[in-house]
């Protein structure tokens, strides 16, 4: 399957730890990349190579994987992490890519 | 500084052909696949294909094959998705993406198609 799957909401009380995750059968050879999307705005890179930071993003980011499924987790949650989060990797070809389904955060 | 900056917003009739630009600068413009996502309204990002500028070698989406064309001018640093003939579920934003890891992102271009 070239589909990538993820929970379409989850929420985090303020300060608190979330973690999202993404499943499909391309996880298990390929990275995966995560993409914070605030209403109105482009995606922003916030994960890559399923662990990496880009310069500017919190280290309360970070980025894991086992077999199947990667995750993205956000230790101590703030208001500004409410959005809209997307996975993203290869296809199990190789030649193309594929979004996941998207998980709204919710910081309460 | 990398920026991939897109063409303004559309407004167009059914059957009308359209396209729309990405262009880049700031970095090696032919060194980068620029890849095109779509996102409906209300919806998700949907992958629709990409394009390596130096060659114009092209990977389409099976989803989008055979509706769009992707291309590039590389002479003048610019990626372009096009439509021979809209329809109104051609109604989105479609942002353009540098590969590998879609770190730099155009603002976005939406387009409505009515009829």
């Amino acid at each position: 399957s070239s589909e990538l799957t993820q929970d379409p909401a989850v929420s985090v009380a303020l300060g608190q730890t979330v973690r999202i995750t993404c499943q499909g059968d391309s996880l298990r050879t390929y990275y995966a990349s995560w993409y914070q999307q605030n209403p109105g705005q482009a995606p922003v890179l916030v994960i890559y190579d399923k662990s990496d930071r880009p310069s500017g993003i919190p280290d309360r980011f970070s980025g894991s994987s086992s077999g199947n499924t990667a995750s993205l987790t956000i230790t101590g949650a703030q208001a500004e992490d409410e959005a809209d989060y997307y996975c993203s990797s290869r296809d199990s070809s190789g030649n193309h890519y594929v979004f996941g389904t998207g998980t709204k955060v919710t910081v309460l | 500084e990398v920026q991939l900056v897109q063409s303004g917003a559309e407004v167009k009739k059914t059957g009308e052909p359209l396209r729309i630009s990405c262009k880049g600068s700031g970095y090696s413009f032919t060194s980068h696949w620029i890849a095109w996502v779509r996102q409906m309204p209300g919806k998700g990002l949907e992958w629709m294909g990409m394009i390596y500028p130096d060659d114009s070698d092209t990977r389409y989406s099976p989803s989008f094959q055979g509706q769009v064309t992707i291309s590039a001018d590389k002479s003048i640093n610019t990626a372009y998705l096009q439509w021979s003939s809209l329809k109104a579920s051609d109604t989105a934003m479609y942002y353009c993406a540098r590969r590998p890891i879609f770190d730099y992102w155009g603002q976005g271009t939406r387009v409505t198609v009515s009829s």
